[in-house]
């Protein structure tokens, strides 16, 4: 099974831009990364995924490396709504079990 | 929408006792998951479903049973509560053409 490395903690500055790393070095061809984040207590919240080509939605942009090995979540302009655990996830084969790990707890300062 | 609800959201048991813990969603998604957080731990997966009258075994899923008697809900069970078991449990669902998850505001749990 693919898993994910993430520094378990990261601070930025209010409107700058926030960068997530994530490794995965043993990601399968056909998985893809997700990124979730958790703000607080409440559930997880889905903010993109791609496989190999970078993604951008209105949350954010996602950057994998041309080998896959790892990716970077990037909050373009980081808010204090942003302070939450980011999490890096890749899918698993089978498609039905989603392992989250412990994240990075990313906290945007004033 | 109210998208997917849990019910309730506080309980204190004590060890020994049984409860049941309630997810409901109404966007007719086929997948719905239990997952449990532990204090500064991520999520892990208890049990999972892929349609009605089907559940499979997560991560963890020594201590609970779970139920799929109608696609909107999917409920989990503790037969016999123990300490170990207190935790936040979070719902989630999902449709069969996307991974993306929507979660619940989850449940938590305290067993004494």
């Amino acid at each position: 099974d693919a898993k994910t490395t993430q520094p378990p903690s990261m601070d930025c500055a209010e409107g700058r831009a926030a960068n997530l790393p994530c490794n995965h070095s043993t990601i399968s061809g056909n998985e893809y990364v997700y990124w979730y984040r958790q703000i607080h207590s409440q559930g997880p919240q889905y903010i993109i995924h791609g496989l190999k080509n970078n993604e951008t939605n209105e949350m954010a942009s996602l950057i994998i490396t041309e080998d896959r090995k790892s990716s970077t979540l990037i909050l373009p302009h980081a808010t204090l709504r942003d302070t939450a655990v980011y999490y890096c996830i890749v899918r698993q084969n089978t498609g039905n079990q989603f392992y989250f790990g412990t994240g990075t707890s990313l906290t945007v300062i004033p | 929408n109210a998208g997917v609800t849990q019910t309730p959201k506080f309980r204190v048991l004590k060890t020994g006792q049984s409860m049941t813990l309630l997810c409901a969603q109404d966007m007719n998604h086929e997948y719905m998951y239990w997952y449990r957080q532990d204090p500064g731990m991520g999520l892990r997966l208890i049990h999972y479903s892929v349609g009605e009258g089907t559940t499979a075994k997560g991560e963890v899923p020594d201590g609970y049973n779970v139920s799929r008697l109608k696609k909107q809900n999917f409920l989990l069970g503790l037969e016999s509560a123990a300490p170990s078991q207190t935790s936040v449990y979070f719902c989630a669902s999902r449709t069969s053409a996307s991974y993306e998850q929507y979660f619940g505001p989850g449940t938590r749990l305290t067993v004494t």
